[in-house]
């Protein structure tokens, strides 16, 4: 996997609110996406994951789309929680368990 | 789902002296395990990739001496800090990867280190 010390663009979502993450991938023949959460302090926790056969996969309060032609994963999350304030990163993972990981993007919610 | 340990959570050291951190799979085997840093509001950078039984793969601009890493069973890999500075501190993770029942990368909780 490789990933840059980069920082995180920042979203703050009204608690209640719904919340959008999206994520740029890179490489076509990617087949195999994963969302993560990393709170504060810990290592990231697998969230929701979606192969490239498919264009939606939803979990509890948490759906996963996958737009192939643009290269496109987004992550929504229903009824945003002060939980659920952390950083939020995608993985696309290639043939060959090449995992290359996303910058990640920092959700506030706001009580 | 897998679980990867990963020890100390915190350590505190003088400058000058070495900390070992450990990386565990603790229900699975892991022929491939990444070692990143952390600075705070920043992405996971990798630092370097390791590998059971041969040399670890470091990204460039990380010491390899500085950083000494061993795999040397399927299931730990270690890091070991050298002559720690203050610039050092930093949070550090490692992950595993787990073939079965799907390719996905498993993190420890993370260890800050804190060198003074």
């Amino acid at each position: 996997g490789e990933s840059v010390g980069l920082h995180l663009p920042t979203l703050s979502v009204q608690e209640g609110d719904n919340s959008i993450i999206n994520c740029a991938y890179s490489n076509s023949a990617s087949d195999y996406f994963i969302w993560y959460k990393q709170e504060s302090g810990k290592g990231p926790q697998f969230i929701i994951d979606i192969r490239s056969n498919m264009d939606k996969r939803q979990g509890q309060r948490v759906t996963v789309l996958l737009n192939k032609t643009v290269k496109h994963l987004s992550l929504q999350i229903a009824a945003t929680q002060p939980g659920d304030s952390a950083v939020y990163f995608c993985a696309e993972i290639q043939t060959g368990n090449q995992f290359y990981f996303g910058t990640g993007t920092s959700l506030t919610v706001i009580p | 789902g897998a679980v990867v340990s990963q020890h100390p959570s915190r350590v505190i050291c003088k400058s000058g002296t070495s900390v070992k951190i450990e990386c565990r799979s603790l229900d699975f085997q892991a022929t491939t395990m990444f070692w990143y840093r952390q600075f705070p509001k920043q992405s996971l950078m990798l630092m370097a990739t390791s590998n059971e039984g041969s040399k670890a793969t470091y990204e460039q601009g990380v010491e390899k001496d500085k950083f000494l890493i061993n795999h040397a069973s399927l299931t730990l890999s270690t890091l070991t800090v050298t002559s720690a500075h203050p610039e050092d501190s930093s949070f550090y993770i490692c992950s595993a990867i787990s073939d079965s029942p799907n390719t996905e990368a498993f993190f420890g909780q993370g260890t800050r280190l804190t060198v003074v």
